[in-house]
């Protein structure tokens, strides 16, 4: 699995975007980009997974760029409750066994 | 909306003890996982299973840790031998066939005394 880099932290508002980066610049032609989070002390939740187009579904936005060698999560009007830990993680659909391999994620914390 | 659900919510146990850590996967999925966060480091993956066996582990699931589905609803996590470095949060997950995205559990934290 490609690795993944993204920032420690980061702030926001409530109810402005929180646009989360991830940089995997060794990213593979099969492999997809998925976010999940994991609010304090919960199980990880999936958020959203792409290729290479823009996703979108009713929790965020995945806006990968053309050499797909970094994407965004979009949460279009952060709330309190968005306050998380946020991992981008790059696989291969399907691979055997298709463990996720979690690293430090990124601390979000929304303020009001 | 299904759910993947965890029993105990949190199991204290001594040292040598074997326990059982139960989970209820949503049900048409196919796909069972068992991770573990260690209280302030990363999820880490323990074990994946379908179809009945074992299709991928990681190095820390060794012959101390056994998993089972008993039955059509139940996925269970055996450690034998619980050692304090145990002590963790342990996390199931499942998924259905055709989609890669896992559904996790709210997890149960186990300490080991």
């Amino acid at each position: 699995d490609a690795k993944t880099t993204q920032p420690t932290s980061m702030d926001c508002a409530e109810g402005r975007a929180a646009n989360l980066p991830c940089n995997h610049s060794t990213i593979s032609g099969n492999e997809y980009v998925y976010w999940y989070r994991q609010i304090h002390s919960q199980g990880p939740q999936y958020i959203i997974h792409g290729l290479k187009n823009n996703e979108t579904n009713e929790m965020a936005s995945l806006i990968i760029t053309e050499d797909r060698k970094s994407s965004t999560l979009i949460l279009p009007h952060a709330t309190l409750r968005d306050t998380a830990v946020y991992y981008c993680i790059v696989r291969v659909a399907g691979a055997s066994g298709s463990r996720l391999t979690f690293g430090e994620g990124t601390q979000l914390t929304v303020n009001p | 909306e299904p759910e993947v659900t965890q029993t105990p919510s949190h199991q204290v146990t001594q040292m040598g003890q074997e326990v059982i850590l139960r989970c209820v996967p949503i049900s048409n999925h196919l796909y069972f996982y068992w991770y573990r966060q260690i209280l302030g480091q990363k999820v880490e993956f323990l074990v994946s299973f379908y179809n009945n066996e074992i299709s991928e582990k990681s190095e820390i699931f060794d012959d101390q840790f056994s998993v089972e589905r008993p039955d059509g609803s139940n996925f269970t996590l055996k450690i034998r031998s619980t050692k304090l470095e145990d002590s963790a949060m342990y996390f199931c997950a499942s998924r259905p066939s055709g989609a890669y995205e896992q559904y996790f559990g709210p997890g149960t934290r186990l300490t080991v005394t």
